[in-house]
């Protein structure tokens, strides 16, 4: 069955650290990857989505993730965290027209 | 520009009681959608409607009905309401992206909180 896993529910980074969130993903080929976020009481807004081609992909807010199909992996990182990036993040995969599978979610904490 | 627009924003029943989550988009996108949201469970799919005048079950569509209005209107109904209904609900709205237009990219409206007594 197709699946993502978010190995990490909650991490906890000192503002102005680097942050990596994983993301795992089980497909029989390579699907369509995205990264949201999710602010507290809002709706999941977007940060970036990686269909082919270079696998170092950008986002907005400064996040990038990076795309490794030997790992099944699309990793979210941000070189210099800021206390307005405190939220939770998801990552989703979808193939070909198809609907997505999100991963549980990973909660980012961040200390002053 | 709205984007996804969910109504109402919270929402409490008692159990039995019936009610609808409005949804409106403006994008013109075809293709709608709900989502529940639950502590450690990520968003699971409700319902969704690949374009106007057709619907289709999600992951958990159990307990729920929709109604696809017209292009811009997707509406969730709950005809009785039961504890294990309380979540976040989430509309979205799709457009086809990628060079072959396969990546449905999910836009979504700021959620309905629901509370089943």
């Amino acid at each position: 069955a197709q699946s993502v896993t978010q190995p990490d529910i909650h991490i906890t980074v000192s503002e102005g650290a680097s942050l990596e969130l994983r993301c795992n993903y089980s497909y029989g080929a390579t699907p369509y990857l995205f990264w949201y976020v999710q602010s507290p009481g809002q709706g999941l807004q977007l940060l970036l989505k990686y269909f082919s081609g270079d696998t170092l992909v950008q986002g907005i807010k400064g996040f990038e993730a990076e795309f490794k199909r030997s790992q099944s992996s699309f990793n979210l990182r941000k070189p210099s965290v800021h206390w307005s990036d405190a939220a939770e993040y998801f990552c989703a995969a979808a193939n070909y027209g198809q609907n997505f599978v999100f991963g549980p979610g990973t909660r980012l904490s961040v200390l002053p | 520009n709205a984007g996804v627009t969910q109504t109402p924003k919270f929402q409490v029943l008692k159990t039995g009681q019936s009610m609808t989550l409005q949804c409106a988009q403006d994008m013109n996108h075809n293709s709608m959608y709900w989502y529940r949201q639950d502590p450690g469970m990520g968003l699971r799919l409700i319902y969704y409607s690949a374009s106007e005048g057709t619907t289709d079950k999600g992951e958990v569509p159990n307990g729920y009905n929709v109604s696809r209005l017209n292009k811009r209107e997707f509406s969730l109904r709950l005809e009785s309401a039961a504890p294990s209904q309380t979540s976040v609900y989430f509309c979205a709205s799709s457009e086809r992206q990628g060079r072959d237009r396969g990546a449905n990219v999910l836009t979504f409206g700021a959620g309905s909180r629901l509370t089943v007594l």
